[in-house]
């Protein structure tokens, strides 16, 4: 079990609502990632956040946006949600320069958009 | 630009039957490769890497992968799996200055009695 949790667990929404998801980061990590699952697939990458700034992003709109905070803590914020955001989301810590080695996932947030 | 292709989407076997899980890869800088492991509702968990040195990597519960680079290859195996062992499987690469991780589509490995 890695140190990385996600919160809520699961989340339902409605179309158009905005939605926020929380990252607590593994002790000694500063680099956070957000990934996005959806069902039947592998994870695809959201953006990156090192020392509270973005720092790398995918092929993902705007309406996804994130935040990283001085304890480096993380949340993805989703705006006007859609029926295909719905997806397992993921947290990925790592200390900086290692994300790409060493990252650690949390367990996910399951959000269902309705 | 890096991709992952896993080449098949299920794999049932037998209890204490060997396995191999098929990873093909792209990309135009060295790679670096990991086989990640997903049990229902849960999140992923680092099987095994290939950074360097040695093709042979060795994971956790008894996996291990081999990195061939002519083939572009990363082929995930084991000589005897437990009913434990059904979960997804996904393949992932990442290199150069790319810190994200590229992943397939997963493998739905089903092992049976």
């Amino acid at each position: 079990e890695t140190g990385v949790t996600q919160s809520p667990t699961h989340l339902i929404k409605t179309r158009g609502q905005q939605v926020t998801l929380r990252c607590s980061s593994q002790s000694g990590h500063n680099t956070v990632s957000w990934y996005q699952q959806a069902l039947g697939q592998g994870p695809q990458f959201i953006f990156q956040y090192y020392r509270e700034e973005e720092n790398g992003r995918g092929n993902f709109p705007p309406r996804f946006s994130g935040l990283q905070f001085p304890n480096y803590s993380s949340e993805l914020n989703v705006n006007a949600l859609e029926l295909d955001d719905s997806a397992l989301y993921l947290c990925a810590s790592a200390v900086s320069g290692w994300m790409n080695t060493e990252a650690f996932f949390g367990q996910g947030t399951r959000l269902t958009v309705v | 630009a890096q991709s992952v292709t896993q080449l098949d989407s299920q794999v049932p076997v037998f209890e204490e039957a060997p396995v191999e899980l098929r990873c093909n890869y792209s990309s135009s800088v060295s790679v670096y490769l990991f086989w990640y492991v997903q049990y229902p509702n849960q999140g992923l968990q680092l099987l095994l890497k290939y950074l360097s040195g040695s093709t042979l990597v060795k994971g956790i519960n008894g996996f291990e992968a081999e990195f061939n680079k002519s083939q572009t290859s990363f082929h995930l195996r084991k000589p005897s799996v437990h009913i434990s062992d059904t979960a997804e499987y996904f393949c992932a690469v990442s290199g150069g200055s790319n810190y994200k991780l590229t992943f397939g589509k997963g493998t739905l490995l089903t092992v049976n009695p």
